[in-house]
Formats: structure tokens, sequence, C-alpha cells
């Protein structure tokens, strides 16, 4: 079953814009990823945040989780043309175990 | 270049062929993970290794068989495979327990006719 969902499936900003991406999870968790994908190719690990941490920042992203709502948001702020792409949340339920991944965003940011 | 190789990158056979799906990582990795995207469909874990040893195969059909000959390297053998095997096939590796996360590699685009 998926541990992740995302929410919105799809999101259209304008550049320069605030992008939020949501993602809720069923079961505890030793942390959650979040990950990026530009059409066709590979994921990109972009940020790791750990049960025990409720707010992470690298750069123009800000990830935020909620342990108690089992739900996490990714902030993409100053959003660029080069951003878009499709956004993925996984969960590690244990240390050493695998990542689940959720159905992802796919986000475009109009020049 | 990420560390993690795959290929071919894409790759076209018909459903009575058997071909190989290479992955290759140098990045000192102790774990290494198939993954199946199709469209429309969250990413499904196929295989996980770790140290070699297989831990997980999550009820993959038997035409799909991975083989992991040692730590840098892991590949998937496919044989009398179905057009719904058609999906963007994804190799990923990582350092159990450092908390990390996945390193991929750019994926085999699979397409059966």
């Amino acid at each position: 079953s998926q541990q992740g969902e995302e929410d919105p499936q799809a999101l259209s900003i304008q550049e320069g814009e605030n992008a939020t991406m949501n993602c809720s999870y069923k079961t505890s968790i030793n942390n959650l990823q979040w990950y990026r994908q530009n059409s066709g190719r590979g994921l990109v690990h972009l940020i790791l945040i750990r049960s025990n941490e409720r707010e992470k920042h690298s750069g123009r992203l800000r990830v935020t989780l909620d342990t108690s709502k089992k739900s996490s948001s990714l902030l993409i702020t100053a959003s660029r043309a080069a951003d878009t792409a499709s956004y993925f949340c996984a969960t590690e339920l244990n240390a050493g175990n695998m990542l689940t991944f959720g159905g992802g965003t796919r986000l475009m940011v109009k020049p | 270049e990420t560390g993690v190789t795959q290929t071919p990158r894409h790759l076209v056979m018909g459903m009575t062929n058997k071909k190989s799906l290479k992955c290759e990582q140098h990045l000192g990795h102790n774990a290494m993970y198939w993954y199946k995207q199709s469209a429309k469909k969250p990413l499904e874990l196929m295989f996980v290794y770790s140290l070699e040893e297989r831990v997980e195969n999550n009820s993959v059909p038997s035409r799909f068989s991975p083989e992991c000959p040692n730590s840098s390297h892991l590949f998937l053998h496919l044989h009398t495979l179905q057009p719904e095997d058609s999906a963007l096939y994804l190799c990923a590796s990582s350092q159990v327990a450092r908390g990390h996360g996945y390193t991929f590699g750019s994926g085999t685009r699979l397409t059966v006719v």
C-alpha cells in the first residue's frame, strides 16, 4: 500500500512565486525524504528530515515535519523555471529499511 | 553523473526475448535497489540487496530475476515480459543506516512489444 501521498498532484505557478507541496503518510517513520525528478530521468535526493526534527532548510528549500499529523511540506521559495519537475516524498520506517514513495507532485514554473 | 550508472538507457524488446539491465555504483554504498516507475503510478520497489544479500523482493513476477554479484553491480534479468512491463526501471544505492538518502541512476526506459 502507498505510504506517502502528495498533494496537490499538479501545481502551476509563475516564476518568482513560492511553491508548497504536501505529503501525508500512514505509519510512524524514522525519517522522511524529498526527491526531485526531471522528466524521464532518475530521482535526485533533495533533503532528509528525521522524525525528531520539525524543520529543515537547504538553500531555497524548506521542509517541515509534523509527526502528530503524519504530514510534511516542501516549500520552494522564489521559484525558477528550472524548478519545473516532479517532486516525491519518501518515508523510511526504520533505520536501514527501504524507502516507500508517494505518487509525486508535478510542478510547472512558468517564466 | 550521479555515481550510479545504468545501461542501456533505452531498450525495446519482444515478449520472447531475454535481456538484462545493468547498474553500477562507485560510491562505496552497501545497498542497491531496483524500482519500477510506470505512468501515473508511484514508484514500486522491486528488489533490495543489502550487503549483497537479497532482503526484499516485494512479490515481483518471476520473469524478473535480479543478480548482485558484488556490492558495486546489480543486474535485472528479463525474460518473456508482457507489454504492461513497459516502464522506467530505476536503480538506486545507499549506505544503510547512514541517513543520507538514495542515489539514483538515470534509469532504463523499457518498451515491450
